[in-house]
């Protein structure tokens, strides 16, 4: 079957780090996506890991263990517009299918 | 580049009647998938259609039926409305395998009501 895991929600205090970590059970996996979205509008695509190791990109960063069906997304020196809910995805293998399988997303509150 | 963008934003129906969304693919892009997001969750795999067909399906019944046009813009249509379809429901389009990280663009989705 399929299942995601993530935190419901999170707090933490404005200038801070943050870890939101997402564990994964799959029946295929092409690469995992982590993705924002805030209260009423689109999730927005943040990162992408599909190889083992740590994607770095500004004041996000995206780890993966393929092996221990884990991932975390860091977020670090935090603002006030990073309150959202944050998305973690596995993208399913299949052809020209590209069927992600969505986590039921980890709502961040930042707090000054 | 223009984006996806979706029609209706909101509407609201009653339950038993249907009810299509429309949904334009970021130009350049062979694939639109559609989700439903309940509130407060994830979004959840609806279908997927690449060059005019159907090439992925998750657990929605036969109900939940979709269209692709050669522009590839979508439409996603529901029949026999009932209450636990009221969620936002999100287009979403991307470039087929092997290109790039073919991560998804989502629209602003539209959000439907069942009274």
């Amino acid at each position: 079957g399929q299942n995601i895991d993530q935190p419901t929600e999170m707090t933490a205090t404005e200038g801070a780090i943050v870890q939101i970590n997402c564990t994964y059970q799959t029946s295929g996996f092409n690469g995992l996506f982590w993705y924002q979205q805030h209260a009423g509008e689109a999730p927005t695509f943040l990162s992408y890991n599909v190889l083992d190791g740590l994607e770095e990109k500004g004041r996000f960063s995206s780890f993966l263990s393929r092996s221990k069906g884990y991932s975390y997304l860091l977020l670090k020196e935090l603002q006030m517009k990073d309150s959202a809910s944050y998305l973690c995805a596995v993208r399913d293998l299949g052809g020209y299918g590209q069927n992600f399988v969505f986590g039921p997303g980890t709502r961040l509150s930042v707090l000054p | 580049e223009t984006g996806v963008t979706q029609s209706p934003t909101h509407l609201i129906k009653t339950r038993g009647q249907q009810v299509t969304l429309r949904c334009s693919s970021q130009s350049g892009h062979n694939t639109v998938s559609w989700y439903q997001q309940a509130l407060g969750q994830g979004p959840q795999f609806i279908f997927q259609y690449y060059r005019e067909e159907e090439n992925g399906r998750g657990n929605f019944p036969p109900r939940f039926s979709g269209l692709q046009f050669p522009n590839y813009s979508s439409e996603l249509n529901v029949n026999a409305l009932e209450l636990d379809d009221s969620a936002l429901y999100l287009c979403a389009s991307s470039l087929g395998s092997g290109t790039n990280t073919g991560e998804l663009f989502f629209g602003e989705g539209s959000r439907l009501t069942v009274l």
